[in-house]
């Protein structure tokens, strides 16, 4: 069964470092999703992407935060500039379409980010 | 704006017994039901779904009906294993936009 893969599983960095997380979504999905959870609190959203470019982003999604797909396989979460507060689980998501519109989403096993 | 709320847990309870985890939503508009499951140092795996009002959803023994006249869509079990012991998010997927609404996750204990 195909499933959304995310690398690294756990990522360790400084602050103000900049780190790039990575995602492979399902081959034939249209549509890109980034989360985040906190230790101990619920997944909220972060960005959306369809058709190359963001379709929704949530207020958590500043200018330190970008999202690529740099080729026809990849989709990535950049931070710029890492804060203690990034520490977090981040998943990527993605679905096809479904009546014209986004269909249901699965998520990728997700990659802890640890921010020292 | 839409929004899910969720049963505090932890839930604890002998194997074979009977599960309920209550979810109730706010939302304009129709939208889908959801009910994630995070096992122990993995993922989000989508455990089932509903996309209009009076829709069960099924998987592996757990069930949930979408109820509007109650905005409701609790998960129930009828006999729980040990294998079930994992985080059980309820989520909300609205037609206006493509972003999930997750409510806090319920964890689940399931003793031998």
């Amino acid at each position: 069964e195909p499933e959304v893969t995310q690398t690294p599983s756990h990522q360790v960095t400084q602050m103000g470092q900049e780190v790039i997380l990575r995602c492979v979504p399902i081959s034939n999905h249209l549509y890109f999703y980034w989360y985040r959870q906190i230790l101990g609190q619920k997944v909220e959203f972060l960005v959306s992407f369809y058709n190359n470019e963001i379709s929704e982003k949530s207020e958590i999604f500043d200018d330190q935060f970008s999202v690529e797909r740099p080729d026809g396989s990849n989709f990535t979460l950049k931070i710029r500039s890492t804060k203690l507060e990034d520490s977090a689980m981040y998943f990527c998501a993605s679905s096809g379409r479904t009546s014209g519109r986004a269909g249901t989403q699965y998520f990728g096993p997700g990659t802890r980010l640890t921010v020292l | 704006g839409n929004s899910v709320t969720q049963m505090e847990g932890p839930v604890t309870l002998s194997e074979e017994a009977f599960l309920t985890i209550n979810c109730t939503y706010t939302a304009t508009g129709y939208p889908s039901l959801f009910w994630y499951v995070q096992y122990p140092g993995e993922g989000l795996q989508l455990l089932l779904k509903a996309t209009k009002a009076d829709d069960k959803g099924s998987n592996k023994g757990f069930e949930a009906t979408y109820r509007k006249e109650t905005t409701s869509f609790h998960l129930e079990k009828g006999s729980v294993q040990v294998s079930d012991s994992a985080v059980y998010f309820c989520a909300l997927g609205s037609n206006r936009d493509d972003k999930i609404i997750f409510g806090k996750g319920t964890r689940l204990h399931i003793l031998p």
